[in-house]
């Protein structure tokens, strides 16, 4: 069964310091991966994907993430975090259109400044 | 386009009562998913559509919920009798065939008291 783990429930980091957050998934096939973010009050916004090819994808607002079959992660990462990344992350793995999703829990991001 | 839309965005109601979720997905998509989120259970998929038709309603935690789509344009979540366990928010997404992401709605976020 498909299943996606998010270790971290809940990361504070300064403001202008660098983020990682880790996902793990399981998962039968060559999955297709995807991180969301959801602001308060907010629905899910798609950050990046990857479905093949480079391993490393490139997302909106500076994020970018690196699949990593051996290690069956795809861990999320920031150079640089703007008080406006304050939000929660979402893991997801699926196969694609038409099928759902399978989210992790999330992981909760505060910023300090 | 305007996105997924779904209404109302909040909703509070009594024990007993009927509750009623409504969702309009993106125009020319033909998959709609309907999730539950709270803080125990996270982002659970209760049902999704293929075409109008229901393609898995496991998600569906009792038979007090069911969900229509009578059209390619609407959809419907209904809660009868409502309980305060039912309390979450509720988001609706679609996608299309081949497509690589799901859009979110911005959800309803519903309190039974």
């Amino acid at each position: 069964a498909q299943s996606v783990t998010q270790p971290d429930i809940h990361i504070t980091v300064s403001e202008g310091a660098s983020l990682e957050l880790r996902c793990n998934y399981s998962y039968g096939a060559t999955p297709y991966l995807f991180w969301y973010v959801q602001s308060p009050g907010q629905g899910l916004q798609l950050l990046l994907k990857y479905f093949s090819g480079d391993t490393l994808v490139q997302g909106i607002k500076g994020f970018e993430a690196e699949f990593k079959r051996s290690q069956s992660s795809f861990n999320l990462r920031k150079p640089s975090v703007h008080w406006s990344d304050a939000a929660e992350y979402f893991c997801a793995v699926g196969p694609s259109g038409n099928t759902p999703l399978v989210f992790g829990k999330g992981t909760r991001l505060s910023v300090i400044a | 386009d305007a996105g997924v839309i779904q209404s109302p965005r909040h909703e509070v109601t009594e024990m007993g009562q009927e509750v009623t979720l409504r969702c309009k997905p993106i125009s020319g998509h033909n998959s709609l998913f309907w999730y539950r989120q709270t803080m125990m259970r996270g982002l659970e998929l209760l049902i999704y559509f293929n075409n109008n038709v229901p393609i898995d309603d496991s998600g569906m935690p009792e038979d007090r919920f069911s969900a229509k789509m009578p059209n390619a344009s609407f959809s419907t979540l209904k809660i009868q009798p409502s309980e305060p366990r039912d309390s979450a928010v509720y988001f609706c997404a679609s996608d299309l065939q081949g497509a690589t992401e799901a859009f979110f709605g911005q959800g309803t976020r519903l309190t039974v008291v």
